[in-house]
């Protein structure tokens, strides 16, 4: 299984609302990432997991909140959302690294289109 | 920050024609990727150069790396209308063996349309 899943598709949500965005791999890979990407705009990284444990952070708004339950799970709650963080949620993976000069292609899925009402 | 500037931002060909994009970045290397968009969709990896090669091949796809230069470049030979898409470079400037995971950086990315 070489695929990353991403649920839901699409979501809309309300400012007041709580919502979660999931992603799941089957690829062994033991570093997952969160990356918002605007229209026409490259991705942008938003967290980092590696073996399960928080390892970057990019200044991200308190209003989202990862998680990573297991080596195949990540979660990205939601709350208290403005418009403006409308946008293409990517979720991707990669094989950690050991060694020099490792190869860490990222694997992404398909991503969660969300609407902030 | 975006470390990686593309150019051209758009480009528009014929089917069968070659399409090469580039890419210029500012900081030093463990690899550079290139990666595909298809409109509104998640990204699939194409290729990834590390820092101590210069050019690489995988079926139409032909990348260079110049580290002196700090610059990239993709050539797609004999495209196709399928070969529509957003190109985006990306780089790795982790230390190499220092962590688990890679930090990429993304490319502007350049809007490739190839016409049947």
């Amino acid at each position: 299984d070489t695929e990353v899943t991403q649920t839901p598709k699409h979501l809309v949500m309300g400012m007041t609302n709580k919502k979660s965005l999931k992603c799941e791999q089957h690829m062994g890979h033991r570093a997952m990432y969160w990356y918002k990407q605007k229209a026409k705009k490259p991705p942008e990284l938003m967290f980092v997991y590696s073996y399960e444990k928080l390892s970057i952070n990019e200044s991200v708004p308190s209003r989202f909140s990862p998680e990573c339950p297991n080596s195949s799970l990540l979660n990205l709650h939601l709350h208290a959302l403005q418009p403006e963080d409308s946008a293409l949620y990517l979720c991707a993976s990669s094989h950690p690294r050991r060694g020099l000069l490792r190869d860490n292609e990222q694997f992404f899925g398909p991503g969660t289109r969300l609407t902030v009402l | 920050s975006q470390q990686g500037e593309e150019d051209p931002q758009a480009l528009s060909i014929q089917e069968g024609e070659n399409a090469t994009m580039n890419c210029s970045y500012k900081t030093s290397i463990n690899n550079l990727q290139w990666y595909r968009q298809n409109s509104g969709r998640g990204l699939v990896h194409l290729i990834l150069i590390r820092s101590n090669e210069r050019e690489k091949h995988s079926g139409r796809l032909r990348v260079t790396l110049d580290t002196s230069k700090k610059s990239s470049s993709l050539l797609i030979t004999a495209s196709r209308a399928a070969d529509t898409a957003s190109y985006f470079c990306a780089t790795d400037a982790g230390r190499a063996g220092g962590t688990s995971y890679g930090k990429l950086t993304f490319g502007q990315g350049t809007i490739l349309t190839v016409h049947p």
